[in-house]
């Protein structure tokens, strides 16, 4: 069935290093893959996305390519701050209505 | 003006109670969702609504029953409580039910089972 992969957290940066976070799925269609980040009380909320193979979603910062070879959808940012902060979801989608989240992953960023 | 609204946000209750959390959205989709997140922030879906129209019911004890009374409404009615009902509860909703929708979501019912 399909499923999505996500690395373990918690995990503990200083401001302005690099982040990844590494997401791998499984999927019996071709999937639109999604980052979603939640903020301490709050709901999650749409980071990017990709549609297709080889598209690359971005957004404040952050960006994840759509590698079917691989098939992973890996977050990266290559300067943390304190507000980024939060629980980062992957999730995948291949008819809409049903949507796979990973486990989701903390992200601390420390001064 | 939020998108989409949740009450409420905290629920505290006793064990064998029913209780109801409501969910609307004002971004006119035709789609909205249910989903359960747990203290390890696993999040799983519950329901999915199209256009009033239960399209997804996964594994959940027929406790929990959800009412679309109209496409930008979806209420979550639980019946007889347990403890393990303890969760995070968000709504959710999207356009359609294309792959490629991105999900709007609620900012959760925290629901304490006591």
């Amino acid at each position: 069935g399909d499923s999505v992969t996500q690395m373990e957290g918690p995990v503990t940066l200083s401001e302005e290093a690099f982040l990844t976070i590494n997401c791998t799925y499984t999927a019996t269609g071709y999937p639109s893959l999604f980052w979603y980040v939640q903020y301490p009380g709050e709901g999650l909320q749409l980071l990017l996305k990709a549609t297709k193979a080889d598209d690359k979603g971005s957004n404040k910062g952050f960006e994840a390519t759509y590698r079917k070879e691989t098939t992973s959808f890996h977050l990266e940012k290559g300067s943390v701050q304190v507000s980024d902060s939060a629980v980062y979801f992957c999730a995948l989608s291949v008819t809409g209505n049903q949507f796979y989240f990973g486990t989701g992953t903390s992200l601390t960023v420390i001064p | 003006d939020t998108a989409v609204s949740q009450t409420p946000k905290y629920l505290v209750t006793q064990m064998g109670n029913d209780k109801s959390i409501k969910c609307e959205q004002n971004l006119g989709h035709d789609t909205m969702y249910w989903y359960k997140q747990d203290s390890k922030k696993f999040l799983k879906i519950m329901f999915s609504y199209n256009n009033k129209e239960l399209i997804i019911n996964e594994t959940v004890p027929n406790r929990f029953s959800p009412k679309s009374p109209d496409k930008a409404h979806l209420n979550l009615h639980i019946n007889s409580l347990e403890l393990g009902d303890s969760a995070v509860y968000f709504c959710a909703s999207s356009q359609g039910g294309a792959g490629t929708d991105t999900q709007y979501f609620g900012p959760g019912t925290r629901l304490t089972v006591l």
